[in-house]
């Protein structure tokens, strides 16, 4: 399995930060990464696709860079709605496999 | 509007199979694979397996063992198998559209005790 690596495990920032959450994978898998947003008791919400595209309706202050190992989700000012868990996700290979997840809180 | 919606048994005994079914509403069923995902309490999230309309599944190697993943095109529904249920297996579970998942259905909380 492609293991997906993700810090850090927890983020406290504030209202108007910029935020830089990292994913690492232990061999490439080209751009296929999505970023996910989940709150509790909620089913994740698709951010961002193919390591850098926006999913439609999602705010533009969210962006993803990276390809092959390295990858990052920037939030570049923080809303009060942000603060949730973030996952990553390849889908290169199988077995499609997730990050640990990052907790952003205040 | 894509909507999923999944139902299926919550509480289960150790030894017992698990058995969710996942109805999808809107858009087409045949283009996408579809997908099982579960998060453990306080966890992170695990892709447990894939299937296309055709049948054609896809299964994590660590459950592959005790997975079946069905699909009824004539519903446009499709279901997920777990047998030999541990403690090990509860979690949320969460039936979702795509290998990157944009849509999902609501969860369920599957709890495995004695």
């Amino acid at each position: 399995d492609v293991q997906m690596t993700q810090s850090p495990s927890t983020l406290s920032a504030s209202v108007g930060d910029r935020v830089v959450i990292t994913c690492r994978a232990s061999q490439s898998i080209n751009s296929w990464l999505a970023w996910y947003q989940q709150k509790p008791g909620r089913a994740p919400k698709l951010l961002i696709y193919q390591a850098s595209y926006l999913e439609s309706g999602v705010p533009s202050r969210f962006s993803g860079s990276g390809s092959g190992t390295e990858f990052t989700l920037t939030i570049s000012s923080l809303q009060p709605d942000d603060f949730a868990t973030y996952h990553c996700q390849q889908y290169n290979t199988y077995s499609y496999t997730f990050g640990q997840g990052t907790k952003l809180e205040i | 509007q894509v909507q999923l919606q999944q139902w299926g048994a919550g509480l289960l005994r150790p030894s017992e199979t698990l058995s969710l079914t996942c109805a999808v509403y809107g858009g087409s069923f045949s283009d996408f694979y579809w997908s099982w995902i579960r998060q453990p309490p306080g966890k992170g999230l695990e892709w447990i397996g894939e299937i296309i309309h055709s049948g054609s599944t896809n299964y994590n190697p660590s459950l592959m063992s005790r997975v079946t993943i069905s699909v009824d095109t004539s519903k446009n529904q499709f279901s997920l198998k777990l047998n030999s249920l541990t403690a090990a297996d509860t979690a949320v579970y969460y039936c979702a559209r795509g290998r990157m998942a944009r849509y999902w259905g609501q969860g369920t909380l599957v709890t495995v005790s004695s």
